[in-house]
């Protein structure tokens, strides 16, 4: 069975411009967390889909992210515009309904430069 | 959510047990512990839960005293292979909530295995 997969596994922008990240859950995993660590600190939660609804986006920083999940299979999270600050590493985890295990895709790595 | 505490890094040999302690003094009644393994450029990993007294899998076991106040994860005689942050977590596990939970991360313990 394939685990979570994202793309790109590493993206360069420069401030201003507008990445959008990718994440393909395990297939019927109806939970969708996107999580990310910026600047060698701690891995922060940002936010969680139940199927294609948003169960908790409490920890998205601001306006310039957008993520979505429709259909409720992969989810696509937007930075727009990047700023110096968003440089940092975004992991996306999924796991099945009432199951508090998450499965952990490898990482993107964003760089704004 | 509880707050988590455990020691920055740990060195150890292979072949060596290792016992990684985490306190998290104001655990709720509800809350579940849980490990996580990172290794560079991956994301993190699930390696064991539990709610109370001890818990054992293949890859490693959990103590918990009878207060909650804090757990140790155990790591049988490790190998190079073992050398990876660790996470302990505090929170809501079991899916409780019936829609999954998001997870708290601290700054975990950088373990490294010599040989």
């Amino acid at each position: 069975e394939a685990g979570v997969t994202q793309f790109p596994s590493h993206s360069v922008i420069e401030k201003g411009q507008t990445v959008t990240l990718r994440c393909d859950p395990i297939s019927g995993h109806d939970n969708l967390y996107w999580y990310r660590r910026v600047m060698g600190k701690e891995i922060k939660f940002l936010l969680h889909f139940v199927k294609e609804s948003k169960q908790d986006e409490s920890g998205m920083p601001n306006n310039r992210f957008l993520a979505e999940r429709t259909g409720g299979t992969y989810s696509t999270l937007k930075v727009q515009p990047a700023e110096l600050e968003d440089s940092g590493v975004y992991f996306c985890a999924s796991s099945p309904l009432a199951q508090s295990e998450q499965y952990f895709g490898p990482g993107t790595r964003l760089t704004v430069t | 959510l509880a707050k988590t505490t455990q020691p920055i890094s740990m060195d150890s040999y292979e072949g060596q047990e290792v016992n990684i302690t985490c306190s998290h003094n104001n655990i709720a009644t509800n809350d579940y512990i849980t490990w996580y393994q990172q290794f560079p450029s991956q994301g993190p990993r699930f390696i064991i839960q539990g709610y109370k007294t001890k818990v054992t899998n293949e890859v490693a076991s959990l103590f918990i005293p009878a207060d909650r106040k804090s757990s140790t994860l155990s790591l049988p005689r490790v190998s190079l292979s073992d050398t990876a942050v660790y996470y302990c977590l505090v929170g809501e596990g079991k899916g409780l909530t019936g829609g999954g939970n998001k997870l708290t991360f601290g700054t975990g313990t950088q373990l490294k295995v010599e040989l």
